[in-house]
């Protein structure tokens, strides 16, 4: 019964493929994110969205697409894979109004490790 | 606008011995700051957070840090190290209408 999963777990493909990470969180939270972790551990914020609206969106390539189908469901969806896209990428859930995390607590999942070739 | 420095990538300790990860920001207003733990493989994990309440705030696995407003910072210590607290641990800022903003993230070697 994991708070927030992520699928899949690792993921190795080549540049210019389309790839998709799912994530689903059972805790009945309203706000959703997805946080892109770096070679050098730097974790920055990519989108949130609260009850299936989005609320943040960062300075993403439109190459990369979120997907909300419900409040419990955000997936991330990136078109032409290129050799930065390289990271962990981070779902995250909150139970904030705000959509960005504040006074509250976000809850993790383990992380999507993407190596594009 | 905020950020956050963690002053060391890495600190090795002793196990049974203190442990101190220090942390300065920066911001316009009264923040919010957390810290978050992550074990290898594994997402990012809430250790305590400071919300303008007490000063001194008491986090989980014996956890502690005091936000000190005069001089910009929030270290997170714990009186006697232990194996299992080997982990990155990440300070983090927010203020009011802004996002969160993560420090770089220090490293924590516990040895036997």
């Amino acid at each position: 019964d994991t708070a927030v999963s992520q699928t899949p777990k690792y993921l190795v493909t080549q540049m210019g493929n389309d790839k998709s990470i799912k994530c689903e969180q059972n805790l009945g939270h309203d706000t959703m994110y997805w946080y892109k972790q770096d070679s050098k551990k730097f974790l920055k914020i990519m989108f949130s969205y609260n009850n299936k609206e989005l609320i943040i969106n960062e300075t993403v390539p439109n190459r990369f697409s979120p997907k909300s189908p419900d409040k419990a469901h955000l997936n991330l969806h990136i078109n032409s894979l290129e050799l930065g896209d390289s990271a962990v990428y981070f779902c995250a859930s909150s139970q904030d109004s705000y959509g960005q995390g504040l006074g509250g607590e976000l809850f993790f999942g383990e992380g999507s490790r993407l190596t594009v070739l | 606008a905020q950020s956050v420095t963690q002053l060391d990538s890495h600190v090795s300790v002793s196990e049974g011995t203190p442990v101190l990860l220090r942390c300065n920001y920066s911001s316009s207003y009264s923040p919010s700051l957390f810290w978050y733990v992550q074990h290898p493989n594994k997402g990012l994990q809430l250790l305590l957070k400071y919300t303008s309440a007490a000063t001194l705030v008491k986090g989980i696995n014996g956890f502690e840090a005091e936000f000190k407003k005069s001089e910009t910072s929030f270290h997170l210590t714990k009186p006697s190290a232990h194996m299992s607290d080997a982990a990155e641990y990440f300070c983090v800022v927010s203020e009011y209408g802004n996002k969160l903003v993560f420090g770089a993230g220090t490293i924590l070697r516990v040895k036997s």
